[in-house]
């Protein structure tokens, strides 16, 4: 099972929106709706701000939403601030109860 | 609120074997899927392994099958996962991760750091 592809790095200044991309094929993300993503601060463990594709978990800023079209899922922030410059990942299910995370992505704020 | 707390870090020899173990609290582990993803030093993660209660499985990524063993202690609420044949590839924080869904991961544990070292 191959990594989803991700862009290496996006940034942006306080205020813009960024998106970052997730691409897989259609035995993953464009089979699925169960595409997550995780933010990830340097020297912590994940954190879970979107999952099944677009939905939000208590406590996540509605300044992420995430969605998908085909084989390629989207995250995006809206309104970006300083402390969302962190590694951000995305994780589809893949059938066979496996799961497979994508590439990562450092948001860097400008 | 679900916590998961993992055992602290590990050094090993090349060949050796590693067992981490994962401890719920304020839930009861047989309701929850469990999964263990790794991140090697300055790399991506990577998906190990899951148990989804719902159905009984237990399944492995295709690259640590044969290596991989995640098992649970439902008498202690704690899930293990033991890699054999370690390598110097293997250093790497090992996570373990659940969620009310198998579908994805709302509470982590700390991490565990394996180094695998002569």
């Amino acid at each position: 099972q191959s990594a989803l592809t991700q862009p290496r790095s996006v940034s942006g200044s306080p205020g813009q929106s960024v998106t970052i991309s997730c691409t897989g094929t259609s035995s993953d993300v464009g089979g699925y709706n169960y595409v997550s993503w995780y933010q990830q601060h340097p020297g912590k463990a994940p954190k879970l701000m979107i999952y099944d594709v677009s939905k939000r978990p208590s406590g996540v800023p509605d300044r992420f939403s995430g969605s998908k079209s085909g084989n390629t899922a989207s995250l995006t922030i809206s309104g970006l601030q300083a402390e969302d410059e962190a590694d951000y990942y995305c994780c589809s299910y893949a059938g066979s109860y496996t799961n497979v995370f994508g590439t990562g992505t450092k948001v860097t704020v400008l | 609120q679900v916590q998961l707390v993992q055992s602290g870090a590990e050094v090993k020899k090349p060949g050796a074997s590693v067992k981490v173990s994962c401890k719920v609290s304020g839930y009861t582990l047989t309701e929850l899927s469990m999964h263990w993803v790794r991140q090697a030093p300055g790399k991506g993660l990577e998906w190990m392994g899951g148990f989804d209660p719902e159905d009984g499985e237990t399944i492995y990524a295709q690259k640590f099958q044969g290596r991989v063993t995640m098992t649970e202690d439902t008498s202690t609420d704690t899930a293990y996962m033991e890699l054999s044949s370690l390598r110097s590839e293997d250093t790497a924080v090992y996570y373990c991760a659940t969620g009310a869904d198998y579908y994805y991961m709302d509470v982590w544990g700390k991490g565990t750091t394996v180094t695998v070292s002569s």
